[in-house]
């Protein structure tokens, strides 16, 4: 079955360190994945996605992941934290049929 | 602007009560989901239609129903015979193909006393 696993169910940095939210899928062809970002009593919007192109994604607010097909992994990094970036992050797999997502990663971060 | 909402934002009922949340799109998109959320936990499919008068159930549909009589207009029923029915609930459209996000709306907190 098509899943998407999150490492890490709260991470916590200091404002200006790297964010790195894990995220491995399984399955045994390249799927199409996303980053989500949820805020307190929001929906979803989407950071960035992958579909097959380049394999490092430039999503807004000036998150990137890269796609790594030999670790099944789709991490979602961004250089320096800011204050305005805590929230929930998802990362989830479309397969055509049906969108699978994490159970997510609460990012705090620290002034 | 195109988009997706969902009303009311914030929804309270008695036990016993069935209860219908709205959600239109403008997207032109095919496809509708219905999600429930739990505080710490992931998203989960309740029901979801790729055409109109046509939907599936999805990991969690008991207690719930839907219709889609229009491309626009996916209500979600939570009915009395749902356990547990107090959540956030996300409705989202999409283009159908696997390399289409999902697009969603605002939510809806229903609470059930």
């Amino acid at each position: 079955a098509q899943s998407v696993t999150q490492l890490g169910s709260h991470v916590s940095v200091s404002e200006g360190a790297l964010v790195l939210l894990r995220c491995n899928y399984s399955s045994s062809v390249p799927p199409y994945l996303f980053w989500y970002v949820q805020y307190p009593n929001q929906g979803l919007q989407l950071l960035l996605k992958y579909t097959s192109a380049a394999t490092l994604v430039k999503g807004i607010n000036g998150f990137e992941a890269e796609f790594k097909k030999s670790e099944t992994s789709f991490h979602l990094t961004k250089p320096s934290a800011h204050m305005s970036d805590a929230a929930e992050y998802f990362c989830a797999v479309n397969t055509g049929n049906q969108f699978y997502f994490g159970t997510g990663t609460s990012l705090t971060v620290i002034p | 602007d195109g988009g997706i909402t969902q009303s009311p934002k914030y929804l309270f009922r008695k036990e016993g009560q069935n209860v219908t949340l709205s959600c239109e799109q403008n997207l032109n998109h095919d496809a509708m989901y219905w999600y429930r959320q739990d505080p710490g936990q992931g998203l989960r499919l309740i029901y979801y239609s790729q055409i109109v008068n046509d939907f599936q159930k999805g990991d969690i549909a008991e207690g719930y129903s839907v219709s889609r009589e229009k491309k626009e207009s996916f209500p979600l029923t939570v009915t009395s015979a749902q356990k547990n029915p107090t959540a956030f609930y996300l409705c989202a459209s999409s283009i159908i193909g696997d390399r289409y996000e999902q697009y969603f709306g605002p939510g809806t907190r229903l609470t059930v006393t």
